[in-house]
């Protein structure tokens, strides 16, 4: 079946680095691709997404780029802030499918 | 507010009783979820409703857990007997129709279950 593969965390960074949380999936057809997010005491909140190969979603300065030849969807961001400090999941959904596939989250903490 | 809803946030209950947890969507969401989501993993999908009827409920791990909707609102997850490997955070999501490859799914803040 459908599935999502992301790297484990907790991921520790100093303000402004480089941010790449690697994120790959399995899936049959043409799923679309997302990127939520978990901020201390709140909802998960779509962060960005990628409806078809080649397509960039970006938001707040994260980007990913749905890689068909390569399954992936990795998320970047190229100067990181004490306020990205969250949790960060990868899912997917199947083609007019009614739901999401998640990853297991990445947690990631900015230290000033 | 004009978010999901769920409550309780917290609930700690003894091992076999049974507890009820509930979602309020966002008005005029007809589509609905619920996740489970298990301390170090990623969500678990339980079950879907699509207006008052549940077309996927395959994720619902027992015949201990049922779901319901009515009036195209608010759900409630009813866990009975519960057991300690039901601790989990329950997640509600909402979103309109045709779910999140054409939309947005907008989640609550989740209720955090222990068992004990």
């Amino acid at each position: 079946g459908d599935s999502v593969t992301q790297m484990e965390g907790p991921v520790t960074l100093s303000e402004e680095a480089f941010l790449t949380i690697n994120c790959t999936y399995t899936a049959t057809g043409y799923p679309s691709l997302f990127w939520y997010v978990q901020y201390p005491g709140e909802g998960l909140q779509l962060l960005l997404k990628a409806t078809k190969a080649d397509d960039k979603g970006s938001n707040k300065g994260f980007e990913a780029t749905y890689r068909k030849e390569t399954t992936s969807f990795h998320l970047e961001k190229g100067s990181v802030q004490v306020s990205d400090s969250a949790v960060y999941f990868c899912a997917l959904s199947g083609y007019s499918s009614y739901k999401l596939i998640f990853g297991s989250g990445t947690r990631l903490l900015v230290r000033p | 507010g004009a978010g999901v809803s769920q409550s309780p946030s917290n609930k700690v209950t003894e091992k076999g009783k049974d507890v009820e947890l509930r979602c309020d969507p966002i008005s005029g969401h007809t589509a609905l979820y619920w996740y489970r989501q298990r301390l170090g993993q990623g969500l678990e999908f339980l079950i879907y409703f699509q207006g008052n009827s549940a077309p996927d409920k395959s994720g619902l791990p027992s015949d201990r857990f049922s779901a319901e909707r009515t009036g195209e609102s608010v759900s409630t997850l009813t866990i009975q007997r519960t057991q300690q490997e039901d601790s989990a955070v329950y997640l509600c999501a909402s979103s309109f129709p045709g779910g999140p490859g054409l939309g947005e799914l907008f989640f609550g803040e989740g209720s955090r279950l222990t068992v004990l």
